[in-house]
């Protein structure tokens, strides 16, 4: 139990579905995260929130649109997904950004397959 | 050059050896230095964390950072085949920056 808890856990969903993946963080943290995790690669920052205010967006295609409505929910809104998008998501959290020193929490991850 | 450079192994010991994780990163600012495990089809879980100099000691893991050199290591003293997992290393300094991770399986 990290303190951070993913839904669901496995998706399956075609290229022309909407879904959405669900963060909750119980550590009163002031960020959370997404990343992508991919075999063989580092892990990817997606996006960062801190005090629910996007901070840094990577590059990211626009059929992912993070959501984060308060500072211990973060969701991730998939739609028309590519079938290389398949991985696993981790969201995050840490009591801040920046230089601040502290440590960053995950979840188990939801694991995304599109066909 | 990566931020953080990890050897992705796969590494392979016999139980109760002795294992050494490593990584090199590449700016001198970087300040704060993290080991994580991940199991399979888990997620990330923090297992050591550390910003100065020198070694830090949990239980059979220690932690050890060389600034002058820019190098980290992990050591797993008596390791189990509890231990075989994913091992990722981080660093920070305004942002994390994660090694590729090394894969580890100890033989019972």
């Amino acid at each position: 139990e990290t303190g951070v808890t993913q839904t669901p856990r496995h998706l399956v969903m075609g290229m022309t579905n909407k879904k959405s993946l669900k963060c909750e963080q119980h550590l009163g943290h002031n960020a959370m995260y997404w990343y992508k995790q991919s075999a063989k690669k580092p892990l990817e920052l997606m996006f960062v929130y801190s005090l629910e205010e996007r901070v840094e967006n990577n590059s990211v295609p626009s059929r992912f649109s993070p959501e984060c409505p308060n500072s211990s929910h973060l969701f991730l809104h998939l739609h028309t997904l590519q079938p290389e998008d398949s991985a696993l998501y981790l969201c995050a959290s840490s009591r801040y950004t920046g230089t601040a020193g502290n440590t960053i929490y995950f979840g188990e991850g939801s694991w995304l397959t599109v066909v | 050059q990566k931020e953080v450079e990890q050897d992705p192994g796969p590494l392979s010991v016999p139980e109760g050896a002795i294992v050494s994780l490593n990584c090199t990163y590449s700016n001198s600012a970087f300040q704060y230095f993290m080991w994580y495990r991940q199991y399979s089809r888990k997620g990330p879980e923090l297992l050591m964390y550390t910003y100065s100099s020198g070694n830090k000691e949990d239980g059979r893991f220690t932690a050890q950072v060389d600034k002058s050199s820019k190098y980290i290591s992990l050591f797993i003293r008596d390791s189990q085949p509890s231990d075989s997992a994913t091992y990722l290393c981080a660093i920070k300094v305004n942002q994390f920056y994660f090694g590729t991770g090394t894969s580890l399986t100890v033989i019972p």
